[in-house]
């Protein structure tokens, strides 16, 4: 199994514009959850899903981030406009049970 | 007051020392216990997993639960430079679908272990 996949791996883009970030979980789970860290705030849980319907959206900062699961194999995460405060690593994570399985992550940075 | 709360460190070790790692939580709902290893610009790993209290041991890796005290561990025997990561602990429960699939975790401590 190849595991959790994101992409891109790093993204460097000016304030203002659209980010997105995109996620395939492994196949045959069922969660997949969003996580961003930085040193200051550590691991924080954005929004995740349960066979594809988001479930639980409360940490999500504010309206410019968005995500969407249109099935079973793939996620997006969107930030838009997107500011110098939004860089972090942005994690994706699938589980079929009480484990998660992270992804490398997406190393952000906002100029 | 954190849910769970873990000494950041940073802790730094001679190779082949007996290393301790703890977190303490407040949540005494949770029932599944984990522990991550992340390397430096890495995605966090699964290294242990514990449903409710007691030992579990893989190799040179030990995790304790003792829900009464509301306390975990993770043991390293025979440490090596290539343990030196950062190491999180994280739980959830009660429960094993919908919001009990959340895991809550600690900031993580950092764990350097010199040759």
């Amino acid at each position: 199994d190849a595991g959790v996949i994101q992409s891109p791996r790093h993204e460097v883009t000016e304030m203002g514009q659209e980010v997105t970030l995109r996620c395939k979980p492994i196949s045959g789970h069922d969660y997949l959850f969003w996580y961003r860290q930085t040193m200051m705030r550590g691991l924080e849980l954005l929004i995740y899903f349960n066979n594809n319907v988001p479930i639980d959206d409360s940490g999500m900062p504010e309206d410019r981030f968005s995500a969407k699961m249109p099935n079973a194999s793939f996620s997006t995460l969107k930030i838009q406009p997107s500011e110098p405060r939004d860089s972090a690593v942005y994690f994706c994570a699938s589980s079929s049970r009480e484990t998660q399985y992270f992804g490398p992550g997406t190393r952000l940075l906002v100029l | 007051q954190k849910e769970v709360e873990q000494d950041p460190g940073p802790l730094s070790v001679p190779e082949g020392a007996i290393v301790s790692l703890n977190c303490t939580y407040s949540n005494s709902a949770f029932q599944y216990f984990m522990w991550y290893r992340q390397y430096s610009r890495k995605g966090p790993e699964l290294l242990m997993y514990t449903y409710s209290s007691g030992n579990k041991e893989d190799g040179r890796f030990t995790a304790q639960v003792d829900k009464s005290s509301k306390y975990i561990s993770l043991f390293i025997r025979d440490s090596q430079p290539s343990d030196s990561a950062t190491y999180l602990c994280a739980m959830s429960g009660p429960g094993s679908s919908g919001s009990a699939r959340q895991l809550t975790f600690g900031s993580g401590t950092q764990l350097t272990v010199l040759p």
